[in-house]
């Protein structure tokens, strides 16, 4: 069965530095991964997506993940962390023909002055 | 651009009473996917609609129903509410085009509270 798990609930990072959210998958087919955020009281909007094309993916506000087959992982990065940054972020994996996402847990990224 | 409308935003019920929540995708979107989050949790799909065909099935009690119009909207109906089904409830839509690569883009939610 295809899962997500993402390695700590609660990331504290100071407005500058590395942003680093970790996600590792489980599949026994190659996976469509997503990053999605939430915003406080906000929808789910989508930060990237890996597609099983170019296993660096670029999204949205600057923020960067990178697909490891050897690794299962797909752990999201920013370089400059922003206090705008402060959300909920949620890994993804698509699941079936119905392309239904199952989440992670999340991580509860906290930028602090 | 236009996005994912949900309606009503916030509901307030009490046990036992029955709730509709409605979905209205975005213009061309075909496919429809209900999902629900509990304080503090992850998303838990619940149900999906293709071309107003159920498509896939989750975690959805069955005192919970759903069905996509032709117009491409969706309403989740939900009965004998019980406290625990307090969350927020998203709904996403997809075109067909995407389905395998699957963005869906999701609506701000309906906060259900059930007192």
């Amino acid at each position: 069965a295809q899962s997500v798990t993402q390695l700590g609930s609660h990331v504290s990072v100071s407005e500058g530095a590395l942003v680093l959210l970790r996600c590792n998958y489980s599949s026994s087919v190659p996976p469509y991964l997503f990053w999605y955020v939430q915003y406080p009281n906000q929808g789910l909007q989508l930060l990237l997506k890996y597609t099983s094309a170019a296993t660096l993916v670029k999204g949205i506000n600057g923020f960067e993940a990178e697909f490891k087959k050897s690794e299962t992982s797909f752990h999201l990065t920013k370089p400059s962390a922003h206090m705008s940054d402060a959300a909920e972020y949620f890994c993804a994996v698509s699941l079936g023909n119905t392309g239904k996402l199952i989440f992670g847990q999340g991580t509860t990224l906290q930028v602090k002055p | 651009a236009a996005g994912v409308i949900q309606s009503p935003r916030h509901l307030i019920k009490e046990k036992r009473e029955t709730a509709t929540l409605k979905c209205y995708p975005i213009p061309r979107h075909d496919t429809v996917y209900w999902y629900q989050q509990g304080p503090g949790q992850d998303p838990q799909f619940l149900i999906s609609f293709y071309e107003k065909m159920q498509s896939d099935k989750g975690s959805i009690p069955d005192r919970f129903s759903a069905q996509q119009f032709s117009d491409y909207h969706s309403e989740l109906n939900m009965s004998s509410l019980e406290l625990g089904d307090s969350a927020l409830y998203f709904c996403a839509s997809s075109y067909p085009s995407t389905l395998l690569t699957n963005e869906q883009f999701f609506g701000p939610g309906t906060r259900l509270t059930v007192l």
